[in-house]
């Protein structure tokens, strides 16, 4: 298994450009989600999905869109990219929560690091 | 919104001490977790805390929840180098999806040999 694959590993935008970062997880989860992680400020959730055709806004949704078609894919688009959109961009997948309570393990991809010129 | 607050944001020990680091809340989880991360790479789940009162081990590593599931610690005893990268804690809200995690802001640990 890949687990959990992201594309591109770096990017560079200028501002107003738009772009796409791929997510693909081999796991057969129905969990997928979308993070960014910014210097001393942990990961905030940007949107989340619980299935197939099932999105949800996290606590940072502006600026972002996805889309869920299959169970395997979970893109993040960037419709027009800003300065503040600079970070590093993290997607999990999961199984969602266990029968005993807690949420399972989220496997993380490696990440893709935006800079917004 | 629910917000998870770690201290310190730092922390730089040599090997063999023990360090401590706190997750707190004004909020009530249903579940906590946490996660290492190492540079570059996406974190990776330590443990899942589900019930007040709850103590975890892992090898030096104790994990601990708060009776009133707002609050959790971690703590290493004889601390490795290679215990060093950031350590983030998660909460799962009440009737939250379970991926819908609020992550605290993490604290960096270096543990020099």
């Amino acid at each position: 298994n890949a687990g959990v694959t992201q594309t591109p590993k770096f990017q560079v935008l200028k501002t107003g450009q738009s772009m796409t970062l791929q997510c693909a997880q081999d796991m057969n989860h129905e969990y997928m989600s979308w993070y960014r992680q910014d210097p001393g400020m942990g990961l905030r959730l940007i949107h989340y999905s619980v299935g197939a055709g099932i999105t949800d806004q996290g606590e940072v949704p502006n600026g972002y869109n996805v889309s869920r078609s299959t169970t395997e894919d979970f893109p993040l688009r960037l419709l027009s990219a800003a300065p503040s959109q600079t970070s590093v961009y993290f997607c999990a997948s999961s199984q969602g929560l266990r029968p005993a309570g807690g949420p399972y393990e989220q496997y993380f991809g490696p990440g893709t690091r935006l800079t917004v010129t | 919104t629910q917000l998870l607050e770690q201290s310190p944001q730092f922390l730089s020990i040599q090997e063999g001490e023990n360090l401590t680091v706190y997750c707190n809340s004004s909020s009530v989880f249903s579940s906590l977790q946490w996660y290492r991360q190492e540079p570059g790479e996406g974190p990776v789940l330590l443990v899942t805390v589900v019930t007040g009162g709850e103590v975890k081990k892992l090898k030096r590593l104790t994990f601990q929840f708060g009776d009133a599931r707002k609050d959790s610690s971690l703590h290493i005893t004889a601390a490795q180098p290679g215990d060093t990268g950031l350590y983030l804690c998660a909460g799962n809200g009440i009737k939250a999806a379970g991926n819908k995690l609020t992550f605290g802001g993490g604290t960096r640990v270096l543990v020099k040999p």
